[in-house]
């Protein structure tokens, strides 16, 4: 089994829906990550949290926000889904540990589509 | 904010050719972290890199970190198929941010 799950892998939907993309961990680390991924753009941070009660806006956090249930749980939702809001998106996750440069573990990502 | 530029964007090489992949950074660096994606699927890490001379190596991939603590590169020897895909460095720009900045990503083609 994967250790960071992002589900669903695919997902079409229609403009002003709301939606949720959730990802677990079984790495047991404390801080998880929301990236999107656009062609020519690379990947973007829309939200990170270095525990349950940490949340901090990314650097492209307009139009979505998170939730972290609980140490291996973090959603990302889009309230009202937009066509720009077509994206790949990944979840990671890294390790306090004792230094600061613990690397990130990505999920394997979920395609939305926004039509 | 920090800018990390990769080169080339792309490239295809012959099966069993070297191959060097640049990520130039526009601040210093306080960790490096190579990745590698397959298309649509996830990010896989490859090495870190730390200390200004640094050099790893898993298999047939090295990578260095320059002296000077702003450049990276990523080689290949003897490249194969399984080697194709899309490369990312990744870098955090010091403090204790975690954030990582990500270049843009080099596309990797071996033809067999």
């Amino acid at each position: 089994d994967a250790d960071v799950t992002q589900t669903p892998r695919n997902r079409i939907t229609k403009t002003g829906k709301r939606i949720m993309l959730e990802c677990s961990q079984t790495k047991g680390h404390d801080r998880m990550y929301w990236y999107r991924q656009d062609p020519g753009l690379g990947l973007r941070l829309i939200y990170y949290s270095f525990d349950v009660k940490d949340i901090n806006k990314g650097e492209i956090s307009d139009g979505y926000s998170v939730s972290r249930q609980a140490q291996a749980k973090f959603s990302l939702s889009l309230e009202s889904a937009i066509p720009n809001q077509t994206a790949l998106y990944f979840c990671a996750t890294s390790d306090s540990g004792f230094t600061s440069n613990q690397p990130q573990h990505f999920g394997d990502g979920t395609r939305l589509s926004i039509l | 904010s920090q800018e990390l530029e990769q080169s080339p964007q792309s490239l295809i090489v012959q099966e069993g050719k070297n191959l060097t992949i640049n990520c130039t950074s526009s601040k210093t660096l306080y960790g490096l972290y190579w990745y590698k994606q397959k298309y649509g699927e996830g990010l896989i890490f490859l090495m870190m890199l730390q200390k200004g001379g640094e050099e790893k190596s898993h298999e047939k991939i090295t990578a260095k970190l320059d002296e000077k603590k702003q450049q990276s590169s990523l080689h290949i020897t003897a490249s194969q198929p399984s080697h194709a895909g899309i490369y990312l460095c990744g870098a955090r720009s010091g403090g204790s941010n975690y954030k990582l900045t990500f270049g843009k990503g080099t596309l990797l083609t071996v033809n067999p």
